[in-house]
């Protein structure tokens, strides 16, 4: 079916709002990435689930981002209190199986920008 | 920590000229993974290397993994306008079980008509 998508494309948020950005991953896809873009970088990797099991989470910045995958399919990337330095593209991707080992088919990204 | 650099930063060719990226970790990686972003898109995959020494060539691009498995590089032949983006390398740290992807800085490609 359909790839990788993402909700929403763009949120403006005031510096001290919550957010949630939603991924949606190719149906069947068992691992589940997070990452961070700063504009003009790489990808930077935020954390990885394995089904509903979130086994890594090395790489969320601080305990203000917390990621969900209740039940193993959507994916759900909140950040509280949000500060300017969260400006940035979060990008979801999913694989088929375990990490790192399958191509990672990447979502549209959602552009949040803090003010 | 892992670090991959990449390098070039930025690459301007004329149309016809060949293009390459090279990507170094600082550490052994189990594999790589190279993919392409297009101004505004996302990443999106190309190729992965696991063996030693590995090349393999999709058209006219030719991707090689190092022998030390440290190293890898992505050269296209005879550019085309369609190659325009950033192209990125991403490596699994070894022993494998890692779970994450550490992506290069990327090198971001321009081809003037």
């Amino acid at each position: 079916g359909a790839g990788v998508s993402q909700s929403p494309r763009y949120k403006v948020a005031k510096r001290g709002q919550d957010v949630a950005l939603r991924c949606d991953p190719i149906s069947g896809h068992v691992s589940l990435f997070w990452y961070q873009q700063a504009l003009g970088q790489g990808p930077e990797f935020l954390t990885y689930f394995q089904n509903e099991a979130q086994l890594d989470k090395s790489g969320l910045p601080s305990d203000r981002f917390f990621a969900e995958r209740p039940e193993g399919s959507v994916s759900t990337l909140k950040i509280q209190r949000t500060q300017q330095e969260d400006s940035a593209v979060y990008l979801c991707a999913s694989s088929l199986a375990v990490a790192g080992v399958y191509e990672q088919y990447f979502g549209p990204g959602t552009r949040l920008t803090v003010t | 920590g892992q670090q991959v650099m990449q390098i070039p930063q930025y690459q301007h060719v004329q149309e016809g000229e060949d293009f390459t990226t090279y990507c170094n970790s600082s550490t052994t990686l189990s594999n790589i993974q190279w993919y392409k972003q297009r101004p505004g898109g996302h990443p999106v995959f190309l190729i992965q290397l696991v063996k030693s020494g590995e090349v393999k060539k999709q058209k006219r691009l030719t991707f090689q993994f190092g022998e030390a498995k440290k190293n890898s590089s992505l050269h296209i032949t005879a550019t085309q306008t369609t190659d325009v983006g950033t192209y990125f390398c991403a490596g699994r740290s070894h022993p494998s079980g890692a779970n994450n992807l550490f992506f290069g800085t990327g090198t971001r490609l321009t081809v003037i008509p």
